[in-house]
């Protein structure tokens, strides 16, 4: 089991332009988290779905930020236009279900917007 | 609103010595508390949680309700305990969770 997938690992991309970060949850698991990781503000929640559909989005920063999950095993965290104030490590987990809510991360991705 | 501190970025300890990462939480509800660890190149992983009462590798963590803490201790630190730890509160059946900011344990040979 190769555990939660995100692509691309890093991403540098100009101010201005379109950041789609994906995710492929662990099979079977329920819910899907993103999270962004800044050393200011530590690892903050953006948004969480159950069965695909999104429970609390309270989190994303603000309407350029926003996330899908089209199906089980897919995800995407989209970002438009990019500043460079979203410089971060975006974190992708996911969890089996309500009486298992242990959360296993992905590796990240590295997104630096200049 | 849901608030994890962790008041210390980092603890350097000696090896052999004890360890004690602090976490101290604010929830109006009934807390889930847990403890995540990300070693040097490897992934966030879950460490412990408040309700399976269970040691993982040496680390034990009692959950305080009266000082509304959680703190992480170990007897003896070994150096392969170097690495972040973050205390983390769940709330919303416990899925919805909440990361302090981390505390990093080094620990000097």
């Amino acid at each position: 089991d190769a555990g939660v997938i995100q692509s691309p690992r890093h991403e540098v991309t100009e101010m201005g332009q379109e950041v789609t970060l994906r995710c492929k949850p662990i099979s079977g698991h329920d819910y899907l988290f993103w999270y962004r990781q800044t050393m200011m503000r530590g690892l903050e929640l953006l948004i969480y779905f159950n069965n695909n559909v999104p429970i609390d989005d309270s989190g994303m920063p603000e309407d350029r930020f926003s996330a899908k999950m089209p199906n089980a095993s897919f995800s995407t965290l989209k970002i438009q236009p990019s500043e460079p104030r979203d410089s971060a490590v975006y974190f992708c987990a996911s969890s089996p279900s309500t009486s298992r809510p242990e959360q296993f991360f992905g590796p990240g991705t590295r997104l630096t917007v200049l | 609103a849901q608030r994890v501190t962790q008041p210390e970025k980092l603890l350097s300890v000696f090896k052999g010595a004890p360890v004690e990462l602090k976490c101290n939480y604010s929830y109006s509800g009934s807390p889930e508390l847990f403890w995540y660890v990300q070693y040097s190149r490897q992934r966030l992983q879950l460490l412990l949680r408040h309700i399976s009462r269970e040691s993982i590798k040496g680390f034990t963590a009692d959950l305080n309700k009266g000082e509304t803490s959680f703190h992480l201790k170990k007897p003896f630190a070994q150096e392969e305990d170097s690495a972040m730890y973050y205390c983390a509160l769940g709330s919303g059946g416990y899925q919805k969770v909440t990361f302090g900011i981390g505390t990093k344990l080094q620990v000097i040979p």
